[in-house]
């Protein structure tokens, strides 16, 4: 069946570093993926998103990457900072259906 | 949060009753979608709701349920059946022609 999931559950880094959060796919048929950043007691909020037809995406300090190659997602978060610090969720949406499925979860603590 | 409020934000239950969760969104999204999260955990699919008047069971629908009289409007039942309710609820919605989803800020639910 589908399913997302982390290869990390915990990232330490230094302020300043670019993080890289990783996430695997199981399901060919997704078209559709996008990061959330979860804060303590928070809903999830969103970070950036990218479809299936494309394989890099940028946002302001954030870039997916998507290799459907390997089924492979991931977010890089230049410069990190202490605001940073969260949960990094990634999520699929596979093609036709009105829902998305969502990893476990990825903990990024940046250190002052 | 963009337009989605939950309330109560922290809700206590005894045992054995039934309690109403509210999600409320000003957005004018059609879709609406109720979350379950458990510490450390990803996010689970009770139930959604594509348009007014209907709604489909998500992977964990047992011991809950929900109406979408209004289309801004997507209250979530957990019942006395649900073995083991506490945790943290999230609500969320979208467009039709959009796949990401935004979330409201969550109710934490505790069983005393």
């Amino acid at each position: 069946g589908e399913s997302v999931g982390l290869h990390l559950p915990t990232l330490s880094v230094q302020e300043g570093d670019n993080s890289i959060i990783n996430c695997a796919y199981s399901n060919s048929a997704s078209d559709y993926f996008i990061w959330y950043k979860q804060e303590s007691g928070k809903g999830p909020q969103f970070i950036i998103d990218i479809r299936s037809n494309m394989d890099k995406r940028q946002g302001q300090r954030v870039t997916v990457l998507l290799n459907k190659t390997v089924k492979h997602l991931s977010l890089q978060i230049a410069a990190t900072q202490p605001g940073d610090s969260a949960v990094y969720f990634c999520a699929e949406n596979l093609t036709g259906f009105q829902k998305l499925v969502f990893g476990t979860g990825t903990r990024l603590l940046v250190s002052p | 949060d963009g337009g989605i409020t939950q309330s109560p934000k922290y809700l206590f239950r005894k045992e054995g009753q039934n309690v109403t969760l509210s999600c409320e969104q000003n957005l004018n999204h059609d879709a609406m979608y109720w979350y379950r999260q458990d510490p450390g955990q990803g996010l689970r699919l009770i139930y959604y709701s594509q348009i007014v008047n209907d709604f489909q069971k998500g992977d964990i629908a047992e011991g809950y349920s929900v109406s979408r009289e209004k289309k801004e409007s997507f209250p979530l039942t957990v019942t006395s059946a649900q073995k083991n309710p506490t945790a943290f609820y999230l609500c969320a919605s979208k467009t039709v022609d959009r796949d990401g989803q935004f979330f409201g800020p969550g109710t934490r639910l505790t069983v005393l």
